[in-house]
């Protein structure tokens, strides 16, 4: 079974620049989930889908960031304009059950610099 | 307020047996996960409680008391490869997901 897909893996960005994110989860998983980790910290929820819709986007930073789930399966994840602070990993995740009762599968994660 | 507590870092010797220990206090309570996540690596399932007790898979145990708001993670014959942070998550009333910091485990020969 093939696993979460996420790309690019690394990106450097300079401040004020717009970067995307891409993830494709497991087939058939309806739930997916956009995580920022920092270094050293939790991963904190960005954005969590069910199916195309959003289920919970009230630590999405609105003014920079936006998700979109096209056809309930892949998503972008956008950042315009970039700031310092948002160098991080952003982790896609993936899950089968839609009540966080479940186990998420995480792709690798893309590592954003901002500089 | 919701919190989680785990130690930030521990250090273990190959072959022993560690526990780590996570504390929450959120507004309600769904169930615990635990983590693990390699350097530079994403994090894996490890377990899942929802009833108090103690559970083990293998090598790992995870055990949960509700009414303490206590769960702690149990790794035994450690093994250089247990080295990784250890995330604890808690799955609250609405169902969300409330992660810790994470607990680095260093494993020493």
């Amino acid at each position: 079974e093939a696993g979460v897909a996420q790309s690019p893996r690394y990106k450097i960005i300079e401040k004020r620049q717009s970067v995307a994110f891409w993830c494709n989860p497991i087939s058939g998983h309806a739930t997916l989930y956009w995580y920022q980790q920092i270094l050293g910290q939790g991963p904190k929820l960005l954005i969590q889908f069910q199916n195309n819709g959003v289920v919970d986007d009230s630590q999405l930073p609105k003014d920079r960031f936006s998700a979109e789930r096209l056809k309930g399966v892949d998503s972008t994840l956008k950042i315009q304009p970039a700031k310092l602070e948002d160098s991080a990993v952003y982790l896609c995740a993936s899950s089968l059950v839609q009540t966080n009762t479940g186990e998420l599968f995480f792709g690798e994660g893309s590592r954003l610099t901002v500089l | 307020g919701q919190n989680i507590d785990q130690p930030t870092e521990m250090t273990a010797t190959e072959g022993a047996i560690v526990q780590i220990n996570c504390t929450y206090q959120t507004s309600g309570f769904n169930g615990l996960f635990w983590y693990q996540q390699h350097a530079g690596e994403a994090p894996t399932f490890l377990s899942y409680n929802v009833l108090d007790g103690l559970e083990e898979k293998g090598r790992f145990s995870s055990f949960l008391s509700r009414s303490k708001g206590y769960s702690y993670l149990l790794l035994k014959e450690l093994q250089m490869k247990d080295s990784a942070s250890y995330l604890c998550a808690v799955n609250e009333d609405n169902y969300q997901l409330i992660w810790g910091a994470g607990t680095k485990l260093i494993i020493k020969p």
